[in-house]
C-alpha cells in the first residue's frame, strides 16, 4: 500500500512569491490535514480537508490556502511568500471518519523563502 | 481547546538504559492520544496510540505508554534504548469535536549515547 506522497520535497523561493504543495493521500483515505513544522512553532495545524470541503482551519493568514480534487490528491498554495514561511510543510491522510485514530504523514516539503 | 506539554526538550540516555519521555495533557472530553517520532528530513510516524481502551497501550520498536486519567498524562517508555531510537518525538492529542485536528506538543529530541 502506497503511502503518503508530497512533492516537491525541497523548495527554494523569494520573498513575494506563491508557491504550491501537492499532497497525494492513501489510497482510499479521503481526509487530508497540513500542518507546518518550524523550529520556533513546533507543529501547527493549517486545515483539513475531507471530500473536497474544508472541514476545518488553524489559524493562519489567508495567504494559506488549499483545496482537495475529487480523487483526494489536494493543494496547498501560500501566496506573498514571507521569511517566516520558511518550514517543513507535513501532508497526512485519514479515512476521515471523526472516530479515526490518527493520521499517516507524508515526508513533508521543505519551504525555503530567500 | 485542547493542549500538550513535553516536560523536557531534549533527553539523553546511555545505550540499554530505559528511555522515558513525558507528556501532560489538558482536555475537555476523553482524548485521543498519540505519540509520533521524526527522524531527521522525514515526516512524522506514529508509534502508538490511545482511544480509550486499554490504558497500556503497546506500540512500534519496544516502545509503550500508559493512559493515566488522574494525571492527565501518557508518558512515552522503552525498557531498553538503542542507538537507532535517537530521534524527536511528539506526544499529540486529538480533538474530535473538530474534525481530526491534531495538537501537538513542542517534542523531545532524544539522544542516545554509546
Amino acid at each position: 500500500k502506497a503511502g503518503v506522497t508530497q512533492t516537491p520535497r525541497y523548495l527554494i523561493k523569494t520573498r513575494g512569491q506563491q508557491v504550491t504543495l501537492s499532497c497525494s493521500p492513501i489510497s482510499g483515505h479521503r481526509s487530508v490535514s497540513w500542518y507546518q513544522q518550524t523550529p520556533g512553532q513546533g507543529l501547527q495545524f493549517l486545515f483539513e480537508y475531507f471530500s473536497e470541503t474544508q472541514r476545518n482551519k488553524g489559524n493562519f493568514p489567508g495567504r494559506f490556502s488549499g483545496r482537495q480534487f475529487s480523487n483526494s490528491r489536494s493543494e496547498m498554495n501560500v501566496s506573498t511568500l514571507e521569511l517566516g514561511d520558511s518550514a517543513l510543510y507535513l501532508c497526512a491522510s485519514s479515512s476521515g471518519h471523526r472516530d479515526n485514530y490518527g493520521y499517516t504523514f507524508g515526508s513533508g516539503t521543505r519551504l525555503t523563502v530567500v | 481547546a485542547q493542549s500538550v506539554t513535553q516536560l523536557g526538550s531534549h533527553v539523553s540516555v546511555s545505550e540499554g538504559a530505559l528511555v522515558l519521555l513525558r507528556c501532560n495533557y489538558s482536555s475537555s472530553v476523553p482524548p485521543y492520544l498519540f505519540w509520533y517520532v521524526q527522524y531527521p528530513n522525514q515526516g512524522l510516524q506514529l508509534l502508538l496510540k490511545y482511544t480509550s481502551a486499554a490504558t497500556l497501550v503497546k506500540g512500534i520498536n519496544g516502545f509503550e505508554a500508559e493512559f493515566k486519567k488522574s494525571e492527565t498524562s501518557f508518558h512515552l517508555t522503552k525498557p531498553s534504548a538503542h542507538m537507532s531510537d535517537a530521534a524527536e518525538y511528539f506526544c499529540a492529542v486529538q480533538d474530535n469535536n473538530a474534525g481530526n485536528m491534531l495538537t501537538f506538543g513542542g517534542g523531545t529530541r532524544l539522544m542516545v549515547k554509546p
